[in-house]
């Protein structure tokens, strides 16, 4: 079967660091996504990996390890803009397999 | 242009109207898909269509049913909904290239409300 865990919630104070963790089991592996989504908008690409390693992108980075089915996504200089969802998506095996959704960690922004 | 759109921002319709949602890019992206979310939910795929084709359909009810009349344009038509199809609809776009980095991007979807 597929599954992506991901903690519910996670709470963190401006100006900090957080990293958001993401487990997962599927048939195959063609890439894992992080997408934001702010309460009541869509989804923003943050990242994308496919191979083994750190992938870094301003304030967002991002870590990929195959073996261990593990992914996670590193925040700094936390701002309160940043309190919403962030969202784990692994595309499965095939090339036209479907993105599978985590149900989201709502990061909270304490001043 | 580098945006997915959607039309309307918000519907609230009966059980026995008929309504469509549209969606549109014009970044010559050849896949689009249909989410819906409910609140504090992932989005759950329900139809994708590569190259204006339907390729996949999530076992969607067919009070639910999605059109692709060209490239850019994907609508889904929705009749005789029930109350539990209140949600925030999404439509994405990838490239569907050669490229295995077939990022989805977002349109700021539709929240659809059914008395």
């Amino acid at each position: 079967g597929q599954n992506i865990d991901q903690p519910t919630e996670m709470t963190a104070t401006e100006g900090a660091i957080v990293q958001i963790n993401c487990t997962y089991q599927t048939s195959g592996f063609n890439g894992l996504f992080w997408y934001q989504q702010h309460a009541g908008e869509a989804p923003t690409f943050l990242s994308y990996n496919v191979l083994d390693g750190l992938e870094e992108k301003g304030r967002f980075s991002s870590f990929l390890s195959r073996s261990k089915g593990y992914s996670y996504l590193l925040l700094k200089e936390l701002q309160m803009k940043d309190s919403a969802s962030y969202l784990c998506a692994v595309r499965g095996g095939n090339r036209d397999d479907k993105i599978i959704f985590g149900k989201g960690t709502r990061l909270h922004i304490l001043p | 242009d580098t945006e997915v759109t959607q039309t309307p921002k918000h519907l609230v319709m009966g059980m026995t109207n008929k309504k469509s949602l549209k969606c549109e890019q014009h970044m010559g992206h050849r896949a689009m898909y249909w989410y819906k979310q409910k609140a504090k939910k992932p989005p759950e795929l329900m139809f994708v269509y590569s190259y204006e084709k339907l390729s996949i359909n999530e076992s969607v009810p067919s009070r639910f049913s999605p059109e692709c009349p060209n490239s850019s344009l994907l609508n889904l038509h929705l009749h005789a909904l029930q109350p539990e199809d209140s949600a925030l609809y999404l439509c994405a776009s990838s490239p569907a290239g050669e490229s295995a980095t077939d990022t989805q991007y977002f349109g700021p979807g539709t929240r659809l409300t059914v008395l």
